[in-house]
């Protein structure tokens, strides 16, 4: 069964820019999860979609939004990028999402604003 | 917000020595707890997990211990080879009573293995 892969895997973009990643989840998984990886944050929730319907958001800025299709498949966007947005953004599967569940992550979209 | 709190250490371990990692998480509303291991230029990958209702957990080669009177979280690697040489970050999430998979990493500690 292929895993969780996210496209594109490395991007730049420069300052006020906007940005859409996109993430395919494990087949059959409904739940789709975002974060943000960067070394002075570490590994940080954005949010999480089920179901087309965003259940979960982590404390970010509205610059960031997501959506989720009927196939599971997610997209995150990023409007009017700044630099401190330069982050590794991860997605990662579930079943149902599930608090205890097994979320499993894709190798990441790597996002330099310059 | 609470978060688990993992101090960036390194591990520098000899190879086929045994490696803990230890983690230290706040929230005491959290009942799942899980190992994720990331080397360079990956995404995180699942070692192992542990629900609040167990204090031990064995996988292969692996072994997770759960304090909840301390809230202390463990991860022993048996026979450590070089392969095992990443970032482990521990992560939590609770039972919040509504829809949540929300993840709560720790900061992460490098495992060094040396030949």
């Amino acid at each position: 069964k292929a895993g969780v892969t996210q496209t594109p895997r490395y991007l730049i973009k420069t300052r006020g820019q906007q940005v859409t990643l996109s993430c395919s989840p494990i087949s059959g998984h409904r739940s789709v999860s975002w974060y943000q990886q960067t070394p002075g944050q570490g590994l940080q929730f954005l949010f999480e979609y089920f179901s087309e319907t965003q259940r979960n958001k982590g404390n970010f800025p509205g610059r960031f939004s997501g959506r989720q299709f009927s196939n599971s498949r997610s997209e995150m966007n990023v409007s009017t990028l700044e630099l401190g947005d330069s982050a590794l953004y991860l997605c990662a599967s579930s079943l149902t999402g599930d608090h205890q569940e097994t979320q499993y992550f894709g190798p990441g979209t790597r996002l330099l604003v310059l | 917000g609470e978060s688990v709190g993992l101090h960036l250490p390194t591990l520098s371990v000899q190879e086929g020595d045994n490696s803990i990692i230890n983690c230290a998480y706040s929230n005491s509303a959290s009942d799942y707890f899980i190992w994720y291991k990331q080397e360079s230029g990956k995404g995180p990958q699942f070692i192992i997990d542990i629900r609040s209702n167990m204090d031990k957990r064995q996988g292969q080669r692996v072994t997770v211990l759960l304090n909840k009177t301390v809230k202390h979280l463990s991860l022993q690697i048996a026979a450590t080879q070089p392969g095992d040489s990443a970032v482990y970050f521990c992560a939590e999430n609770e039972d919040d009573g509504g829809a949540t998979n929300k993840l709560i990493f720790g900061t992460g500690t490098l495992l060094a293995v040396q030949p």
